[in-house]
């Protein structure tokens, strides 16, 4: 089953707050996760690749929990140009690409 | 020109025309992609070719003919669409490592459609 899932949101928050998305995938066997950002009526951006062991860049920072199999990303001290939508990316095995959850909007507001 | 490339950034069409997209991709990858994103919808996938190859197709209607002459560059030709078709049309690359493992898309500006 190809499948990536993410709550919809929107996420409303105020500016410095810390803000967590999760995403979970169906796959026990995916190997490749990460997290885009799409602003309003642009295209998907990298914002980083989640590893294993997890990573963090500045204030990002992603989380892969293989036992539960969702991937975690958390924003801290919140940006107003923050918002926007953010989309968890897996493998799944079987198919020639990665697939994209429907992603989740986060709004930051002064 | 760096990363990926799109042309036209705009299209306006009748349902009768025939129109093609182009994208053109600059990083040196093996693998390119279509997908449709729709207002306020998520992206859907369309087309995926890897070394010049269709390795799929998502049930994406005829009147959308893909084409792909080199690793570099990719068509999406249009006839007689239907104002549903409206749309952003995204073009993405990656370097298919064919291990297993998939490396990060990259995607350009896309070609904002619309059918009248």
């Amino acid at each position: 089953r190809k499948e990536v899932e993410q709550d919809p949101g929107p996420f409303n928050v105020p500016e410095g707050a810390t803000v967590a998305f999760n995403c979970t995938y169906s796959n026990s066997a995916s190997q490749s996760f990460f997290w885009y950002r799409q602003d309003c009526r642009k295209e998907p951006k990298l914002l980083m690749s989640v590893y294993s062991s997890g990573n963090e860049d500045g204030r990002f920072t992603a989380q892969l929990n293989r036992a539960s199999q969702y991937i975690s990303l958390l924003i801290r001290d919140s940006k107003l140009s923050d918002s926007a939508t953010y989309l968890c990316v897996v493998n799944m095995p079987g198919y020639s690409t990665l697939t994209f959850g429907k992603g989740t909007m986060l709004l930051v507001s002064p | 020109e760096t990363g990926v490339t799109q042309t036209p950034r705009h299209l306006v069409m009748g349902m009768t025309n025939k129109k093609s997209l182009k994208c053109e991709q600059h990083l040196g990858h093996n693998a390119m992609y279509w997908y449709k994103q729709s207002a306020k919808k998520p992206l859907e996938l369309m087309f995926v070719y890897s070394l010049e190859e269709r390795v799929e197709n998502n049930s994406v209607p005829s009147r959308f003919s893909p084409e792909c002459p080199n690793s570099s560059h990719l068509f999406l030709h249009l006839h007689t669409l239907q104002p549903e078709d409206s749309a952003l049309y995204l073009c993405a690359s990656s370097q298919d490592s064919g291990t297993g493992t998939y490396n990060e898309q990259f995607f350009g500006p896309g070609t904002r459609l619309t059918v009248l």
